[in-house]
């Protein structure tokens, strides 16, 4: 079973500090996905990393993934308050392209 | 174009009885997928559908819970004789083509279904 583990679960930041998330996966994958999801409302896409070394950043986010140490990190630079919301990567076995394995999510919440 | 619909965003129902949750995916989007989140935990994939067809539900209980996706209308998760451990949020995605394929074509989400059983 693909097991996928984020830490910290749980992130009390300060405005304009730097944070990474961390997203460990257990078994080998093609793809990983981070999304974000605020309180009550669905999940919105972030990034999509496909291959070893792949980086993408978005404004003050920035995701890379190493396959070799099956990890992916999701850095924050100079947070804001718009960026608390629940932070989730997610993983698709080589054999099940479409059936994402989630983690427990990291609940960001960046103070002034 | 509208995103993925889902109806209702909260449902209420006695030990006992049926919920039905309805996914209407995005224009143009015709494979499905239904997911899971328990309360303090990361969505789990229960099963993905394309028109008249269930592709894999692997994920999906073997008692009580079934999924359709008719060929007119939308995608269908039916719950029998619920009982307190299906509370939870019941999301479902929509792709246009088969997420993890050649593409990188990304699962989008509805809003979700907030069953409460009492």
């Amino acid at each position: 079973e693909l097991k996928v583990e984020q830490n910290p679960l749980f992130l009390s930041m300060q405005e304009e500090k730097n944070y990474t998330i961390y997203c460990n996966y257990s078994t080998t994958s093609d793809r990983l996905y981070w999304y974000r999801q605020d309180p009550g409302k669905s999940l919105e896409s972030l990034f999509v990393l496909l291959s070893n070394g792949a980086v993408k950043q978005e404004g003050r986010l920035m995701a890379s993934l190493d396959t070799k140490a099956r990890l992916s990190t999701l850095h924050i630079t100079a947070a804001v308050h718009d960026l608390s919301a629940t932070y989730f990567c997610a993983v698709t076995p080589s054999n099940s392209g479409y059936a994402l394995n989630f983690g427990k999510g990291t609940s960001l919440l960046v103070t002034p | 174009n509208a995103g993925v619909m889902q109806n209702p965003r909260h449902l209420v129902r006695r030990r006992g009885q049926e919920a039905r949750l309805r996914c209407s995916p995005m224009k143009g989007h015709s494979h499905v997928y239904w997911y899971r989140q328990l309360p303090e935990e990361g969505l789990k994939f229960m099963v993905y559908l394309q028109k008249e067809n269930i592709i894999d539900e692997s994920g999906m209980p073997k008692e009580r819970f079934s999924a359709e996706f008719p060929k007119e209308g939308p995608s269908i998760l039916r719950i029998q004789q619920v009982v307190r451990g299906d509370s939870a949020a019941y999301f479902c995605a929509s792709s246009p083509l088969v997420a993890g394929g050649p593409t990188t074509d990304t699962q989008y989400f509805g809003p979700g279904t907030r069953l409460t059983v009492l």
